[in-house]
């Protein structure tokens, strides 16, 4: 069956603009999660979406939003972009609505901040 | 807040050695996930613990989950080159739904 799908695999935006970043969870999954990959941070919660609802988020600005549509697909958005936003953004989505049964990482999105 | 320390940061071994890693939680943990990430890749699920003193093995691989559920190790017997990448642990959240906490991971480094 298919993977998690992350696109596009690589962006570059300059300072102020703003990026949406989209992922297709594998079929039936309905939680999906967001993190923020950097090599001084490591991997950052950003928030989680589970049937549509937002039931989780991390320590972001306002700046960082996200949504989850009827068919599970969802969406990031970042708004102003700042230098600092450059990294690589995973989508993970599992098929229980409680943490415990392993997460499916997709490829990622490598965000480039200009 | 919550945190999940691993240690140690890096470590370079000579194929054949043995590698093990060590995860603390600020917090007891319900359950305890492990993940590897290859260079360039993304984080891949490798195995999930959640009681108390378990102990599971895939292979050449040992994962303990500790007595007070606060701390976690990864054990690899007799390193191969397969094995490099960046291991990670990671805790669930306070809320337990859906957000996890990770470590800042053990880069592995094998020579051949």
């Amino acid at each position: 069956k298919a993977g998690v799908t992350q696109t596009p695999r690589y962006l570059i935006k300059t300072r102020g603009q703003q990026v949406t970043l989209s992922c297709s969870p594998i079929s039936g999954h309905r939680s999906v999660s967001w993190y923020q990959q950097t090599p001084g941070q490591g991997l950052q919660f950003l928030f989680e979406y589970f049937s549509e609802t937002q039931r989780n988020k991390g320590n972001f600005p306002g700046r960082f939003s996200g949504r989850q549509f009827s068919n599970s697909r969802s969406e990031m958005n970042v708004s102003t972009l700042e230098l600092g936003d450059s990294a690589l953004y995973l989508c993970a989505s599992s098929l229980t609505d409680r943490v415990g049964s392993g997460y499916t990482f997709g490829s990622g999105t490598r965000l480039t901040v200009v | 807040g919550q945190q999940v320390m691993q240690i140690p940061q890096y470590q370079h071994v000579q194929e054949g050695e043995d590698f093990t890693t060590y995860c603390n939680s600020s917090t007891t943990l319900s359950n305890i996930q492990w993940y590897k990430q290859r260079p360039g890749g993304h984080p891949v699920f490798l195995i999930q613990l959640v009681k108390s003193g378990e102990v599971k093995k895939q292979k050449r691989l040992t994962f303990q989950f500790g007595e007070a559920k606060k701390n976690s190790s990864l054990h690899i017997t007799a390193t191969q080159t397969t094995d490099v990448g960046t291991y990670f642990c990671a805790g669930p959240g306070s809320s337990n739904t859906g957000k996890l906490i990770f470590g800042q991971g053990t880069t592995l480094q094998v020579k051949p």
